[in-house]
């Protein structure tokens, strides 16, 4: 049982450049999310998906994109990287009202110079 | 938007106990509690629905304040196992962002 997989775990970007971080999970939930952790600021919410075809910005979308692509799969984009954007990501799902809680994947650790 | 918590740190040694708060200004459906040990993802604890009724894990138990839109996470006789950062989430009455606090890190020594 995978839970959530992320790909890839390490990526070096230079400025400018794009890249996509992947996301899938088999444990059938509804909702899906992407977070952004940087040292002392916590897990702040980039992007969400409530359900399959819906998607909303969270506290910190600037400079991303999203796509959910099905149930299982939930991508984030960055379309042209800054340094600002280093950081390490990470994808989770849960049920709608999360009564089981979140299942996070082991991360990407993106940095962009 | 983002939950409140307190303190930011903590030291302890093995038995101690200690208290972690988690506040928020906007009403909510529930309150979530995880843990990330250092270089891994964080790892579900226990979930607070409204009604103030207090869940336990282990050693570790949390309660909700509905009224005062508050949690707080209770560790006990602490072990070394317990260290790490403790995280609250708020889940918004919809259901649907969950919107983490910036965490507490917990240090417990021998």
């Amino acid at each position: 049982n995978a839970g959530v997989t992320q790909t890839p775990k390490f990526q070096v970007l230079k400025t400018g450049q794009s890249m996509t971080l992947q996301c899938a999970q088999d444990m059938n939930h509804n909702s899906m999310y992407w977070y952004r952790q940087d040292p002392g600021m916590g897990l702040r919410l980039i992007y969400y998906s409530a359900s399959e075809g819906t998607t909303d910005k969270g506290e910190v979308p600037n400079g991303y994109n999203v796509s959910r692509l099905n149930k299982r799969e939930f991508s984030l984009r960055l379309e042209s990287a800054a340094p600002s954007q280093t950081s390490v990501y990470f994808c989770a799902s849960s049920e709608r009202f999360g009564p089981s809680g979140a299942f996070f994947g082991q991360g990407t650790r993106l940095t962009v110079v | 938007q983002q939950p409140v918590q307190s303190p930011q740190a903590v030291i302890l040694r093995e038995g101690e106990d200690a208290v972690i708060n988690c506040s928020s200004s906007k009403a909510l459906y529930s309150v979530h509690w995880y843990r990330q040990k250092h270089g891994e993802a964080p790892v579900f604890l226990m979930i607070l629905l409204k009604g103030g009724e207090q869940k336990g894990h282990e050693k570790i138990s949390a309660s909700f304040n509905e009224k005062k839109q508050q949690s707080s996470l209770y560790l006990t006789a602490s072990q070394l196992s317990y260290s790490g950062t403790y995280f609250c989430g708020t889940l918004s009455q919809a259901g649907t962002a969950l919107i983490f606090g910036k965490g507490t890190t917990l240090s417990v020594s021998s």
